[in-house]
């Protein structure tokens, strides 16, 4: 069935260092990605998104690559903060339910 | 701040009570969602409602039973609710049922004794 997963679901990084966190997708009909980061004790929070007709995307510190010949997406952080701990969640949506649906998460931990 | 509040953020039952959470939200959003988070498992969709037409049931048991009485609020009232059903569940908004840009409020977290 349609899943997304994460290859990670870890990530411990050095602050000032540069986090990627990867996420897998198995469906090949959607055609809009978002990653959600969500903070102890909070709920998720909208980060940047990308549409299939783009391979990438930059916001503040954060880039995202979609590489929809392998169904694979990425957030990059640059020079991770402390503020940047959380879970990051991938989420998919398109085709025909239109339904979006969200990854296990990774924990991102940064050491100071 | 998101512009969407929950209410109680901790709540503790029994199997035998009855419970609402509820969800406010301020952004003058159409679409509203309840999410259940549990622990190592992604985020799963339970309903959904779009203009307070509920549009979306996700095979959700009888012992959830959402309302929408406008807009800008959302219910969810327990009954009868088992262990398992202990979790952070989350209400969230989006301008509108197409939108994948979702607005989390900050969850109840619930435990059923």
């Amino acid at each position: 069935g349609e899943s997304v997963g994460l290859h990670l679901p870890t990530l411990s990084v050095q602050e000032g260092d540069n986090s990627i966190i990867n996420c897998a997708y198995s469906n090949s009909a959607s055609d809009y990605f978002i990653w959600y980061k969500q903070e102890s004790g909070k709920g998720p929070q909208f980060i940047i998104d990308i549409r299939s007709n783009m391979d990438k995307r930059q916001g503040q510190r954060v880039t995202v690559l979609l590489n929809k010949t392998v169904k694979h997406l990425s957030l990059q952080i640059a020079a991770t903060q402390p503020g940047d701990s959380a879970v990051y969640f991938c989420a998919e949506t398109g085709g025909a339910t239109n339904k979006l649906i969200f990854g296990t998460g990774t924990l991102l931990a940064v050491q100071p | 701040e998101t512009g969407v509040t929950q209410t109680p953020r901790h709540l503790v039952m029994g199997m035998t009570n009855k419970k609402s959470l509820k969800c406010e939200q301020h952004l003058g959003h159409n679409a509203m969602y309840w999410y259940k988070q549990s622990a190592k498992k992604p985020l799963e969709l339970m309903f959904v409602y779009n203009f307070k037409e509920q549009t979306e049931n996700n095979s959700v048991p009888s012992r959830f039973s959402p309302e929408c009485p406008n807009s800008s609020h959302l219910f969810l009232h327990l009954h009868t609710l088992q262990p398992e059903d202990s979790a952070l569940y989350l209400c969230a908004s989006s301008q509108d049922r197409a939108s994948g840009e979702l607005f989390f409020g900050e969850g109840s977290r619930l435990t059923v004794l």
